[in-house]
């Protein structure tokens, strides 16, 4: 089964990029995954689905500040021109045979 | 506009049952697969269960396979999670969640109703 790694916390500053990782277990690198973000107090919001080929959809009313990409068996998300409400969980999330769907752990971003 | 809003959350006893509801608009609900994904105080998100667009195929988590059934009406637009023999590490806030195209991910997101299970 499919295990997805992140690291618990990140940091940057206003207006600067960030670059959050998301890591597939060994034999699942061609994964697809998603992207979702919680801000504090609020619901999950949909970002982006990252492909195994690293192109990625990203959901309505998403900016252009936010992309994705991938190298083997990670997948990235990167947030540019960072802004105060970027301050966030973000989570990646991907699934398995059937409709299993494992989430990793999420990463805490603070925005300095 | 897709929407998603819940209900059926609150307070229930140790060993009770709840049944939760989503009614959704602004999607044609019978073409896409359904979830529920719950996220207890201070911890992460944790996937709880999926349906297919027909109710035919369903899969749940390890933690409430057996104690929890998902199905849904297409001709209300609702999905529902019954869940029975509920316990403490059962609360959290509990998310419906609609899937997109191409892949078991989730694209729209419901605001989430709070399930306590406590004496």
């Amino acid at each position: 089964q499919v295990v997805v790694t992140q690291s618990p916390s990140a940091s940057a500053s206003l207006g600067a990029s960030v670059k959050l990782t998301c890591t597939l277990s060994s034999g699942h690198s061609s994964y697809a995954i998603a992207w979702h973000q919680q801000q504090p107090e609020k619901g999950p919001r949909y970002l982006m689905k990252v492909n195994s080929d690293g192109s990625h959809d990203k959901g309505d009313g998403i900016p252009d500040r936010f992309s994705g990409s991938r190298s083997g068996a990670e997948r990235y998300l990167t947030i540019s021109s960072l802004q105060s409400e970027d301050e966030a969980d973000y989570y990646c999330q991907t699934w398995d045979t059937g409709i299993h769907v494992v989430f990793g752990g999420g990463t805490k971003l603070t925005v300095l | 506009e897709v929407q998603l809003l819940e209900s059926g959350g609150g307070l229930v006893q140790p060993g009770g049952s709840l049944r939760l509801s989503c009614t959704a608009s602004g999607f044609t609900f019978s073409s896409y697969a359904m979830s529920w994904v719950r996220q207890a105080p201070g911890k992460g998100l944790e996937w709880v269960s999926s349906i297919s667009t027909s109710g035919g195929s369903t899969d749940y988590g390890d933690s409430v396979k057996g104690r929890s059934t998902i199905s849904r009406d297409n001709s209300k637009n609702t999905l529902y999670l019954q869940m029975n023999s509920l316990r403490a590490e059962d609360t959290a806030v509990y998310y419906c969640a609609k899937e997109g195209w191409g892949g078991h991910y989730f694209d729209y997101w419901g605001q989430g109703t709070l399930v306590t299970v406590s004496s």
